[in-house]
């Protein structure tokens, strides 16, 4: 597509329960980051993919949250049993892969806004 | 250590006028990339501006430019001729040599008044 598409915009559920976000990546990106974003923050660094693999999944907060990207492109973030501190914006970028560059700079979706009550 | 630091939490500024966003970072990579990027209050984050740790030049992009002293370690965003379309959140951040992370500051909230 023409740019990061994440769905939902909007997750409101109830603590416990268990929630997908779905991103969507720029045709032919081959790196795919998650970031989350509390009010009033920077985007957090949660996982980032190369291709299908996540090469770099340090910033995972805990065992509650898993990410996959099974054929390279589109890719899902899940969380179990949530909790109200789970509440964020969830953000997901694509980018061409390689060295730091302005070639490969971060094209972000619109985010997917998670309330857990 | 913070790896980006922005000092900044408000800023206003006069329309038509010059504003500069501070930015500062922390890296023992050599090679290193800094960025900006613009969050209106709809949520999404636009890339505004490159800034590569070798290039002679400072960046600039329109009325956007980046007023980079190695050195200093310091990064800042110079808007020049503010509009009202420029109100938003403005994030400083850094990829490094050695990794894939981009890293995020805290972000600078701009204000341009008519």
């Amino acid at each position: 597509g023409a740019g990061v598409s994440q769905t939902p915009s909007n997750k409101v559920t109830e603590k416990g329960k268990y929630v997908e976000l779905r991103c969507d990546p720029i045709s032919g990106h081959t790196a795919l980051y998650w970031y989350r974003q509390s009010l009033g923050q920077g985007p957090e660094f949660l996982i980032y993919f190369q291709g299908t693999g996540a090469a770099d999944d340090s910033g995972l907060p805990n065992d509650r949250f898993f990410a996959v990207r099974p054929e390279g492109s589109v890719s899902t973030l899940k969380i179990q049993r949530t909790e109200r501190g789970d509440s964020a914006m969830y953000l997901c970028a694509s980018s061409f892969a390689g060295q730091v560059s302005g070639a490969n700079v971060l094209t972000f979706g619109a985010g997917s806004r998670l309330t857990v009550l | 250590a913070q790896k980006i630091t922005q000092t900044q939490p408000g800023m206003f500024v006069q329309e038509k006028e010059a504003v500069t966003l501070d930015c500062t970072y922390d890296t023992s990579d050599p090679s290193y990339g800094l960025f900006w990027y613009k969050q209106p209050s709809s949520g999404e984050m636009i890339f505004l501006i490159y800034q590569g740790s070798y290039d002679q030049q400072n960046a600039t992009e329109g009325r956007y430019s980046l007023n980079f002293q190695k050195a200093r370690k310091s990064a800042n965003l110079v808007i020049s001729a503010s509009q009202l379309g420029d109100s938003a959140m403005y994030f400083c951040a850094m990829r490094e040599i050695t990794g894939n992370q981009f890293y995020f500051g805290t972000g600078t909230s701009l204000t341009v008044i008519p």
